[in-house]
């Protein structure tokens, strides 16, 4: 039972142009949304984060939007630079008790960037 | 300085041995997880500790076991290893103020033969 969703396992964009990841979810419980970025041989790291009564996040170059309603969220990286090539997660978190928030993570996007 | 780091990063086994995997974070988190990323790479929580104690147990088999020394480190112990079991497997950690963001460690490659 997927409760967060990434439809698209990978794209391909240009530098300099803008990309656009998405993910979907299930669990009208979730109140926090991150996107982790993920190197080959690495651990994911983290990027930006959203909360639930927020429509907007910003960061730089990153952009989490989330539509409630429609349980979406995406990741708008511009411009996009052949350095975020990388797998892209999209993560999502219901407050499971106390200070411990069980992350519940998409399947992952590979974006590739090409100069 | 590593944040979170795994040790072995590889590991080659045979069915039906034990091993462990140990973890340690430099963050001064008092929260630590183990994750499991199988081969169809979905990463999904197994352990969490809060200062030691298990608070999370997402229907692992007892063959594994979390253990937390000190807030610093959260080690696992895999008793009898599977084919199955072969995944990859990260730690992270987090602060409890910082709602959510947890930081991972590079993961430790388990192929059980």
């Amino acid at each position: 039972d997927q409760q967060v969703k990434q439809n698209s396992p990978s794209l391909s964009v240009q530098e300099g142009r803008i990309s656009i990841l998405n993910c979907d979810y299930t669990n009208s419980m979730f109140d926090y949304f991150l996107w982790y970025k993920k190197y080959p041989a690495e651990g994911p790291t983290f990027l930006i984060s959203i909360s639930s009564i927020k429509d907007k996040n910003e960061d730089g170059r990153f952009t989490v939007f989330l539509n409630k309603s429609a349980k979406h969220l995406s990741l708008h990286i511009v411009p996009s630079q052949p350095g975020d090539s990388a797998v892209y997660f999209c993560a999502a978190s219901a407050n499971s008790g106390g200070s411990n928030y069980k992350l519940t993570f998409g399947k992952g996007t590979l974006l590739t960037v090409n100069p | 300085d590593t944040a979170v780091s795994q040790t072995p990063k590889y590991l080659v086994t045979q069915m039906g041995n034990d091993k462990s995997i140990k973890c340690e974070q430099n963050l001064g988190h008092d929260t630590m997880y183990w994750y499991k990323q199988d081969s169809k790479k979905f990463l999904k929580i197994m352990f969490s500790y809060n200062n030691k104690e298990l608070i999370i147990n997402e229907t692992v088999p007892n063959r594994f076991s979390p253990k937390s020394p000190d807030k610093a480190h959260l080690n696992l112990h895999i008793n009898s290893l599977e084919l199955g079991d072969s995944a990859v497997y990260f730690c992270a950690s987090s602060h409890a103020a910082g709602k959510n963001i947890q930081y991972f460690g590079a993961g430790t490659r388990l192929s059980v033969l």
